[in-house]
């Protein structure tokens, strides 16, 4: 079945970067994008961006296109999030979702499946 | 501030019918389709209706979605206990060039 496996929790201090993977299996990763998707402790949910697995293109909410950075290894059909100059409002969990069809545009798509979610804690 | 504006609590009785609403703009839910997520306590989100008003196999028939204008709604009929989350709506927003989200709601079953 489609799924997407996230690494496991991060502890990082101010400052410092964290990298985040979403293994995909169960379909061609090439042919759908990678969204990355955050919810802070109690709130709710932050799009952060998207990637395209088969170009490499990404497209970043303007509130992390400083600090984020989406690539991807197609060998081991895997997409990662770096986000860089780690604060303590980043710490949060972070989801990979991937576009719901091949069928539509972005605009008219959805998030389907999500990984199941990475824990990431900055603190001093 | 969420783009999408949702309230923040629901509740309703086992059995009834409950409507949770999504408040956007010209921009994003009256250009684009809306979609809206289920996240169970502890748990990742997971689509519940998508394209405005299409259920994902698997999803019950007690779900349905409508938009109309700027606003969509979720209504969910004949609650149940396992029916407590928080639901999520969502659109692509094209002055923004990305997704947003509502506020989301927690629906409690009383």
């Amino acid at each position: 079945q489609v799924q997407l496996v996230q690494s496991g929790a991060e502890v990082k201090k101010p400052g410092a970067s964290v990298k985040v993977s979403c293994k995909a299996s169960g379909y061609a990763f090439i042919t759908y994008d990678i969204n990355w998707v955050r919810q802070a402790p109690g709130q709710g949910l932050e799009w952060m961006g998207w990637m395209n697995p088969n170009t490499g293109d990404t497209g970043f909410a303007q509130k992390f296109q400083d600090r984020v950075t989406m690539t991807r290894d197609t060998s081991i059909n895997t997409a990662y999030m770096e986000l860089s100059g780690l604060r303590s409002e980043d710490t949060a969990i972070y989801y990979c979702a991937r576009m719901g069809s091949t069928w539509y545009a972005t605009g008219d798509n959805w998030f389907d499946p999500w990984g199941q979610g990475t824990l990431v804690t900055v603190s001093a | 501030q969420s783009v999408l504006t949702q309230s923040p609590s629901a509740s309703g009785t086992p059995g009834q019918r409950v409507t949770i609403s999504c408040s956007g703009g010209s921009s994003n839910i009256g250009s684009n389709y809306a979609h809206w997520y289920q996240q169970l306590p502890g748990t990742a989100p997971k689509v519940l209706i998508y394209r405005n008003n299409e259920r994902p196999s698997g999803v019950p028939d007690r779900f349905s979605g409508s938009k109309s204008g700027t606003s969509a709604s979720l209504a969910i009929s004949g609650l149940r206990s396992e029916d407590e989350a928080d639901y999520y709506c969502a659109a692509w927003d094209d002055r923004l060039s990305g997704w947003v989200f509502g506020g989301g709601t927690k629906l409690t079953v009383l």
